[in-house]
């Protein structure tokens, strides 16, 4: 089955970018999605259709999906986007469909 | 506004069973997909199942095949998640999804 692969933690200061990367074969040819998560919450999607952002979450959160990565840029990062962020593809065809990457613990220095 | 909400978590002795259930509203209900994903105390998410607008297609996480079964009723806006033989390593707070929105999940504890 197709597999994602995330760095288990990323961290940054307040008002620096950060970026976090989604490795799978061929992910440019699938539609990526993106989800924060904070301790005690569902997933919320930042990021769906590879770049395109949810009414309200803010324009600081983009991303990009090409090759074998996908990314998710954070900028200007503040202490309230530290969470983890999981990729997701729609696996078309397979009889395992949503694949979830491992997580990446984004941490606001 | 899109609504997902979950119920019928508990704690279940090892080799029991739980029903999950799932409320939907805020969209036509029938012409979407579900899925089902977990997540373990401190791990990260783990899809579950998949079923069909018209549940005429049915897909399982390996970990699950023959002992959770998945449905849904159209006509009451719901999904459901049967859990059978159910294991320690099934505690989770299972999640009702559809692409794009997700419930606050349910929480299922298997423990003697």
């Amino acid at each position: 089955s197709y597999v994602l692969t995330q760095p288990p933690s990323v961290s940054v200061a307040p008002g620096q970018t950060a970026r976090i990367s989604c490795a799978g074969d061929n992910i440019g040819s699938k539609s990526v999605l993106w989800y924060q998560q904070k301790p005690g919450q569902a997933p919320v999607v930042v990021v769906y259709d590879d770049s395109d952002r949810p009414s309200g979450i803010p324009e600081r959160f983009s991303g990009s999906n090409s090759g074998n990565t996908a990314t998710l840029t954070i900028s200007r990062v503040e202490a309230g986007d530290e969470a983890d962020y999981y990729c997701q593809v729609w696996d078309n065809g397979s009889d395992h469909p949503w694949v979830f990457g491992g997580g990446t613990k984004l941490t606001v220095l | 506004e899109v609504q997902l909400v979950e119920s019928g978590g508990g704690l279940v002795q090892p080799g029991g069973s739980l029903r999950l259930s799932c409320a939907a509203s805020g969209f036509t209900f029938s012409s979407y997909s579900m899925n089902w994903v977990r997540q373990a105390p401190g791990k990260g998410l783990e899809w579950v199942s998949y079923i069909s607008s018209s549940s005429s297609i049915i897909y399982y996480a390996d970990s699950v095949k023959g002992r959770f079964t998945i449905s849904r009723d159209n006509a009451k806006n719901s999904l459901y998640l049967q859990m059978d033989s159910l294991r320690d390593e099934d505690t989770a707070v299972y999640y009702c999804a559809r692409v794009r929105y997700w419930g606050q999940g349910t929480l299922v504890t298997v423990s003697s």
